[in-house]
């Protein structure tokens, strides 16, 4: 079947280490979006892509980069980790035209 | 500022009565609403959606009713069951120079009492 995964599904780290999340979908979908989601806050769009070496920052893009080389993956980097990073990230995708994104599992991020 | 309101953080409904949970949003270009449920550690789950052309959508036990004069979205969800117990979602989407995104609010932790 196809799915979206992510890895780590868990990650502790140090202030200002670089650290990237995986992002990889099998639904070969177009669209792919990273979202943070912090208590009151709901889920805030960080970075998104619409096809390979498209990138595109979302409202909460600070501190964070994205790349898309191919269809099926979508890395998040967070460049010089800040313990406000401390989250849960939520990677979906979504087909061309359709209406609906389709999210992996998490990564519970820790900033300490 | 928050485009898209869930303003019950939480909600406590008996098995086997209607829970109803509640989004408001401020931006008349939404064209597109969406609800999400989410279980602890798991990604979210797509339930239910509607147009804005339409002011109902019905699949099984969940109902979506849209009041676009109110700005103004509501799931229904009946007869309630204990495995509907999750933080739910709504999400409005908007089309801006054919940039597609969704605008999430809170979210609203459902439980349901046996």
């Amino acid at each position: 079947d196809a799915e979206i995964t992510q890895s780590p599904r868990h990650k502790i780290t140090e202030t200002g280490r670089q650290v990237t999340l995986a992002c990889h979908q099998t639904w070969n979908h177009n669209n792919m979006f990273w979202y943070r989601q912090d208590l009151g806050h709901g889920l805030r769009l960080i970075h998104y892509s619409y096809g390979v070496q498209d990138t595109n920052k979302g409202e909460v893009s600070d501190g964070y980069s994205v790349s898309r080389s191919n269809t099926e993956d979508l890395p998040l980097t967070l460049e010089s980790a800040a313990s406000s990073q401390t989250s849960v990230y939520f990677c979906a995708s979504r087909a061309g035209g359709g209406d609906t994104q389709y999210f992996g599992p998490g990564t519970r991020l820790t900033v300490l | 500022d928050q485009q898209v309101k869930q303003n019950s953080p939480s909600l406590s409904v008996q098995e086997g009565r209607i829970s109803i949970l509640n989004c408001d949003y401020t931006n008349s270009m939404f064209d597109y609403f969406l609800w999400y449920k989410k279980y602890p550690a798991e990604g979210p789950t797509f339930l239910i959606s509607i147009s804005s052309i339409k002011d109902k959508n019905e699949d099984g036990r969940f109902t979506v009713f849209l009041n676009k004069s109110a700005k103004h979205l509501s799931l229904h969800i009946v007869p309630s069951q204990p495995g509907d117990s999750a933080v739910y979602f709504c999400a409005a989407r908007s089309i801006i120079q054919g940039a597609q995104k969704l605008v999430f609010g809170q979210g609203t932790r459902l439980t349901i009492n046996p």
